[in-house]
């Protein structure tokens, strides 16, 4: 059972903008930065947010990511087919003995 | 480009012994921390350490402290994921993923390999 909660599925149509949120708590999200990860069907993650809001070269701008408290949320505005995929927000945990965990997944459904 | 390529699938029975590995390339493989990610069937991604391969120095998820072992080899870029004893509930995705500088405290995972299964049954 992760500690970080994102919500098992998110929707959209093509040119739509789809929210997904992760919750936390003070001892991850609320003092650690917060990276985003995609994971398209059947490949490896792929680092899509890191430090809360910055996208590592060759990601889109359609990507975008904010952190407020103990929450974060990832935006995919403009949605397009490629972007169904799994997503995984993830950080530092300082009460988990030095732990890296990650969220609970949220898989996105281009309709 | 920064590349890491992992061995291929691998099928052992219980209580056998097993090492995978990652070969970095495309960077210099001594800045940056180096670790592991497990992805059982059907579920989410699960963080098991990391190595310093300047030092060998590692740091564990408690899940896997003891059940694992994480090294790493600088003179051929290379890192390794060992089990002395399998069990079934070992079967999964394991994805080695390098890290941010080793100068970072808690360095982020930043590039994946393409992932090797490892499946254990009897």
């Amino acid at each position: 059972q992760s500690v970080l909660t994102q919500p098992p599925s998110a929707s959209g149509t093509p040119g739509q903008t789809v929210t997904i949120s992760c919750s936390g708590s003070s001892s991850n999200v609320g003092s650690n930065p917060v990276n985003w990860y995609q994971q398209l069907p059947g490949t490896a993650p792929k680092l899509l947010i890191y430090v809360n809001n910055q996208r590592p070269s060759g990601v889109p701008d359609r990507f975008s990511g904010s952190k407020s408290g103990t929450s974060a949320s990832l935006a995919i505005s403009g949605l397009q087919s490629e972007d169904e995929a799994d997503y995984y927000c993830a950080t530092w945990d300082d009460n988990l003995d030095g732990l890296y965990v990650f969220g609970t997944a949220t898989k996105v459904t281009v309709l | 480009e920064v590349q890491l390529v992992q061995s291929g699938a691998e099928v052992k029975k219980p209580g056998e012994s097993l090492k995978i590995s990652c070969k970095g390339s495309g960077y210099r493989f001594t800045n940056h921390w180096i670790g592991w990610v497990r992805q059982m069937p059907g579920k989410g991604l699960e963080w098991m350490g990391i190595v310093n391969p300047v030092d060998s120095d590692t740091r564990y998820s408690p899940t896997f402290e003891g059940q694992v072992t994480i090294s790493a080899d600088k003179s051929i870029n290379s890192a390794y994921l060992q089990w002395s004893t399998l069990e079934a509930s070992d079967t999964a995705m394991y994805y080695c993923a390098r890290h941010s500088h080793v100068v970072v405290v808690d360095p982020t995972p930043d590039f994946w390999g393409q992932g090797t299964l490892v499946t254990v049954s009897s």
